[in-house]
């Protein structure tokens, strides 16, 4: 079936850090790719998107190229915030599916000043 | 515009009862998803409403069931509650119109503790 593999947490980076979350993902077909970011106590964000091969989404200093010949979305900020600290999710949707979205297991971003 | 909105936030059940949880969707949306999300994991998809209807359904038992409403409201039930459904619930409303382009507008969420 389908499935979003991301990099374990936690990962804690001083501010101005470069960040890199990997993300890579299986699909019977041509999925869209999305990442969302989760504040503490609060529901999901949608960050950013790509909805086909080679697209670069990008969103508040964060980027993330659709790549179907590794079948990766790698998240990516050149310099990160505190407020940047956040449980980061890559997912999946086939453009078949409706609106179903399959997720990863999130990542656990800690930032410190 | 208040986006999607959930109801209750918290709610704790004790093992074997019923629960309802409830969610508005974002003004113009007419398509609701649930997801259940595990502390530490990722949110796993429920079911899908759309006009009135379950169209879409992920591997969960048949003691989730939900309803839509005609004003695309949506409600999640879930019955003979065991601990591990303890999870944050979160609704999440689109349009029907699905294009690869379309997106998902998430809530709050509502976290479910089963003692």
């Amino acid at each position: 079936g389908d499935s979003v593999t991301q990099m374990e947490g936690p990962v804690t980076l001083s501010e101005e850090a470069f960040l890199t979350i990997n993300c890579t993902y299986t699909a019977t077909g041509y999925p869209s790719l999305f990442w969302y970011v989760q504040y503490p106590g609060e529901g999901l964000q949608l960050l950013l998107k790509a909805t086909k091969a080679d697209d670069k989404g990008s969103n508040k200093g964060f980027e993330a190229t659709y790549r179907k010949e590794t079948t990766s979305f790698h998240l990516e900020k050149g310099s990160v915030q505190v407020s940047d600290s956040a449980v980061y999710f890559c997912a999946l949707r086939l453009n078949n599916a409706g609106n179903m979205l399959t997720f990863g297991g999130g990542t656990r971003l800690m930032v410190k000043p | 515009d208040a986006g999607v909105t959930q109801s209750p936030t918290h709610l704790i059940k004790t093992r074997g009862q019923q629960v309802t949880l409830r969610c508005s969707p974002k003004s113009g949306h007419d398509t609701v998803s649930w997801y259940q999300q595990a502390l530490g994991q990722g949110p796993q998809f429920i079911f899908q409403y759309y006009e009135e209807e379950e169209r879409q359904r992920g591997n969960f038992p048949d003691r989730f069931s939900g309803h839509q409403f005609p004003n695309y409201s949506s409600e999640l039930n879930v019955n003979a509650l065991l601990l591990g459904d303890s999870a944050l619930y979160l609704c999440a409303s689109s349009a029907a119109t699905w294009t690869a382009n379309t997106e998902a507008f998430f809530g709050q969420g509502t976290r479910l503790t089963v003692v």
